[in-house]
């Protein structure tokens, strides 16, 4: 199966401030990749799909780039309410995995 | 709306059974593939198992090893996920999940969540 591993595990940053987390793919997963979004308590939202493409009701501060095996989601500037848990998955190839996640929280 | 309602989660002893439950609304149905995702307390996300919109392909993650059936009935608007030969690392909250496309593993929305706990 696809291994995919995020980093950092965890990220400290201010609100306002820039995100960039990171997930690398065992092998290549073309652009089939999405990424998802955690708070405490609650189901998963989907942010990004295929790389690069925001999801319905997306903020536009909320970008992914990259294909093959390294893909990053960047926020710019964040707000409040964007510390929480963030997955990557790929659906390139079965089983279709997820990352195991990395951690941001606040300063 | 898109609503996803799971059921069906509860305790059980290792070895036992337990069929989920996800009641659709909101959306055609009949038109997207479904998806089960778990999360085992503390821990990441899991994907279980897929269905296409006829109930023709199902595909599941390589931990199920035959022991949990995926399905759907389009009259309904539900989709189940029949568990056999439960283990303790099976305990989780089992998401249902509605997919992009069929198949387009990529969930835009999400059930709140059953909690299977499996234990003696």
């Amino acid at each position: 199966e696809v291994v995919l591993t995020q980093s950092p595990a965890t990220l400290s940053l201010s609100p306002g401030e820039r995100a960039t987390l990171s997930c690398r793919a065992s092998q290549s997963v073309r652009s089939y990749f999405a990424w998802y979004q955690q708070k405490p308590g609650q189901a998963p939202r989907l942010l990004i799909y295929d790389a690069s493409t925001r999801a319905t009701g997306i903020p536009a501060r909320f970008s992914g780039s990259g294909s093959g095996t390294d893909f990053t989601l960047t926020i710019s500037g964040l707000e409040p309410e964007d510390f929480a848990v963030y997955y990557c998955q790929q659906r390139n190839n079965w089983p279709i995995t997820f990352g195991q996640g990395t951690r941001l929280e606040i300063k | 709306e898109v609503q996803l309602l799971e059921s069906g989660g509860g305790l059980v002893q290792p070895g036992g059974s337990l069929r989920l439950s996800c009641a659709a609304s909101g959306f055609t149905f009949s038109a997207y593939a479904m998806s089960w995702v778990r999360q085992a307390p503390g821990k990441g996300l899991e994907w279980v198992s897929l269905i296409s919109i006829s109930g023709t392909n199902t595909y599941y993650g390589d931990f199920v090893k035959g022991r949990f059936t995926i399905s759907r009935d389009n009259s309904k608007n539900t989709v189940y996920l029949q568990m056999n030969s439960l283990r303790a690392e099976d305990t989780a909250v089992y998401y249902c999940a509605k997919d992009l496309g069929d198949p387009h593993p990529s969930h835009d929305y999400w059930g709140q969540g059953t909690l299977v706990t499996v234990s003696s």
